[in-house]
């Protein structure tokens, strides 16, 4: 199956620092990867669309200042989480689709826990 | 109201018993439906598709009703690798792939 990685896989660092998230897809090329985050005992909130080229699609009440979305080529996309503050702790998990079959066969990396301290 | 809305769980289960998982969906024009299972600290991993016509996949079984927006999976027999939190997720039509998930339900299974 397809594999989709994440860098890093656990990252902590200090209020008002940024965190680069890096999303890969290894054996395939992806126009679309989505950004989600996951609180404890709660599910995947989506964060942003991210299309190859293109600026992102984010959801309501996420700030597009704050999470900023690269999707420079057709296997990677990057989130920054910009000026972290202890509330951005979480766990963020990217997925990927593959060309032609947006909203089928999504993959997702192993995702990333960020602690803000 | 939730979009997608799960049975709260958790759920604890002996061995090798039948439990069943429930769901509801809010957005009548949602095209695709799948089942997730994701383990503690992991990324989710796509259990099974849900067809229309209902479908199978060894031990377990997924239903879709779309004029009742109702969505289950039936584990048969579980086992205690079947420990996790199971996710149901919804695929509106229109809006480009993006995936909807359910809160989740945990399941433990017991020996």
């Amino acid at each position: 199956g397809a594999v989709v990685s994440q860098h890093p896989s656990r990252v902590i660092c200090k209020s008002g620092t940024s965190v680069k998230i890096e999303c890969r897809s290894l054996d395939f090329q992806a126009t679309t990867m989505f950004w989600y985050r996951q609180f404890p005992k709660q599910s995947l909130m989506l964060m942003a669309t991210s299309n190859e080229g293109s600026k992102a699609t984010y959801e309501q009440g996420v700030e597009k200042d704050k999470f900023l979305i690269n999707h420079a080529s057709l296997t990677l996309s990057t989130l920054t989480v910009t000026s972290a503050h202890p509330e951005d702790s979480s766990f963020y998990i990217c997925s990927a689709a593959l060309v032609g079959q947006v909203g089928y066969e999504q993959y997702f990396g192993p995702g990333t826990r960020l602690t803000v301290t | 109201r939730k979009e997608v809305e799960q049975d709260p769980g958790p759920f604890n289960v002996p061995e090798g018993a039948t439990v069943a998982f429930n769901c509801t969906y809010s957005n009548s024009a949602s095209q695709s439906f799948f089942w997730y299972r994701q383990d503690c600290r992991k990324e989710p991993k796509l259990l099974m598709s849900v067809y229309s016509s209902g479908n199978e996949d060894g031990r377990f079984t997924a239903q879709l009703n779309r004029a009742s927006q109702y969505i289950s999976l039936l584990i048969r027999d579980s086992k205690l690798s079947d420990s996790a939190t199971y996710l149901c997720v919804v695929v509106p039509w229109n809006q480009g792939g993006k995936l909807i998930f359910g809160q989740g339900t945990e399941l433990s299974v017991k020996p």
